[in-house]
């Protein structure tokens, strides 16, 4: 069955540092790939999204390239911020984002000053 | 600002009690979504349902759990009877392209 596989946390930087959280998938036909944001306490929110192959999403200085040949959509991000600290999950949906989501275990991630 | 609310937001009860949690989507949308979240098993999909109909429960033990749509803005997870095991935070999302996700109940059973 579909499957998406993420880089075991905790991940602890400095601000400023470079981030690169590893996501790869398993997923019959192109699947949408999808990167969710849960911060302390609260609900998942949408960080960014791609829907075809090469396709990058991109939001609030996060970015993530869709690989085809490599099965990945990595997250990084240039220079981090403690505002940054969070789970951050990996998902995939073969049907859309409207339909019915696979997500990987999730990448804690802390940052301090 | 729309969002999804979920209540209640904690709730603690003992083995063999019933659990209500209630969601009440983005107006508009046409897709709830229930999902659970433990440490162990990270983020389960439950259940779905599209303009109020089941359209995949699967993911839930349907010997104590039902999840139903009595009308477009309210959405029910019950659980009867409760187990420890069931202690998780369980999540409600809506959507329409995308999904936006509620604040959760943190569910525990004692």
């Amino acid at each position: 069955g579909d499957s998406v596989t993420q880089m075991e946390g905790p991940v602890t930087l400095s601000e400023e540092a470079f981030l690169t959280i590893n996501c790869t998938y398993t997923a019959t036909g192109y699947p949408s790939l999808f990167w969710y944001v849960q911060y302390p306490g609260e609900g998942l929110q949408l960080l960014l999204k791609a829907t075809k192959a090469d396709d990058k999403g991109s939001n609030k200085g996060f970015e993530a390239t869709y690989r085809k040949e490599t099965t990945s959509f990595h997250l990084e991000k240039g220079s981090v911020q403690v505002s940054d600290s969070a789970v951050y999950f990996c998902a995939l949906s073969t049907q859309g984002g409207s339909e019915k989501l696979v997500f990987g275990k999730g990448t804690k991630l802390t940052v301090n000053p | 600002d729309a969002r999804v609310t979920q209540t209640p937001r904690h709730k603690v009860t003992e083995m063999g009690q019933e659990v209500t949690m209630r969601c009440q989507p983005i107006l508009g949308h046409n897709t709830v979504f229930w999902y659970r979240q433990t440490m162990m098993q990270g983020l389960e999909l439950l259940a779905y349902f599209r303009n109020r109909a089941p359209l995949d429960d699967s993911g839930m033990p349907k010997d104590r759990f039902s999840a139903e749509m009595p009308d477009a803005t309210l959405a029910t997870l019950k659980i009867q009877p409760s187990e420890p095991r069931d202690s998780a935070v369980y999540f409600c999302a809506s959507g329409l392209v995308e999904q936006f996700f509620g604040p959760g109940t943190r569910l525990t059973v004692l």
